[in-house]
């Protein structure tokens, strides 16, 4: 099946500065990558998803970019916030198309 | 409004003795999904259903079973729970794959505590 990698384990930066997760999948059948964050003790929300035939998507703060050939996607998040802090996690669709697999997760911490 | 519902959010059950955990959803998606989610890790793929075709994941263990009633309902079956199975279980639905996956959706998750 499919294997999600996902660094850094944790990251904290300051107030304003940007944040940038990255994740790589091994299956190249892979054609959906969402990206969820989790805070303490809630459900995973998405925050921004890509398919495999676009390179980059953003939605105000969040961006995230797509390399088909090296097989690894990031999260990019700029002009951080204290809200921002929680737990990431990338995801990569299996080749049924109907599979999850999650990466491990990133610790966000925005220091004020 | 809710869309995916997960009963009870919290469960406490004794060392061996079979738990049922249960989600329904309002969103009449075809697939539905059962996550554990253990302290500090990714959630983790148990087994999902699209429509009543079962796909169990090759390292989900013999004690959890699902059952899918019917489009709305899904239930998790702990046969005899371990320690071990102490973790958050999520239940997410999404639509219809056609090709390409869609976006899942999370209900509030079970605590499941065994005692």
């Amino acid at each position: 099946g499919e294997n999600v990698e996902q660094h850094p384990s944790t990251l904290s930066v300051q107030e304003g500065d940007s944040a940038v997760i990255k994740c790589t999948y091994s299956d190249s059948a892979s054609n959906y990558f969402p990206w969820y964050k989790q805070e303490l003790g809630k459900r995973p929300q998405l925050i921004i998803d890509i398919r495999s035939n676009v390179g980059e998507k953003k939605d105000q703060r969040i961006a995230v970019t797509l390399n088909k050939t090296a097989k690894h996607f990031s999260l990019h998040i700029t002009e951080t916030q204290p809200e921002d802090s929680a737990v990431y996690f990338c995801a990569a669709s299996g080749n049924t198309g109907n599979q999850f697999y999650f990466g491990t997760g990133t610790s966000l911490t925005v220091i004020p | 409004d809710a869309m995916v519902i997960q009963n009870p959010r919290y469960q406490v059950t004794q060392f061996g003795k079979p738990v049922t955990l249960s989600c329904s959803q309002t969103l009449n998606h075809n697939v539905m999904y059962w996550y554990q989610q253990k302290s500090s890790q990714a959630p983790k793929l148990l087994f999902h259903y699209y429509d009543k075709d079962f796909n169990n994941e090759a390292d989900t263990p013999d004690n959890f079973q699902s059952r899918r009633p019917n489009t709305s309902f899904c239930f998790l079956d702990i046969r005899s729970p371990g320690l071990g199975d102490a973790a958050m279980y999520l239940c997410a639905t999404s639509r219809d794959w056609a090709g390409a996956a869609y976006e899942q959706y999370f209900g509030p998750g079970t605590r499941l505590t065994v005692t």
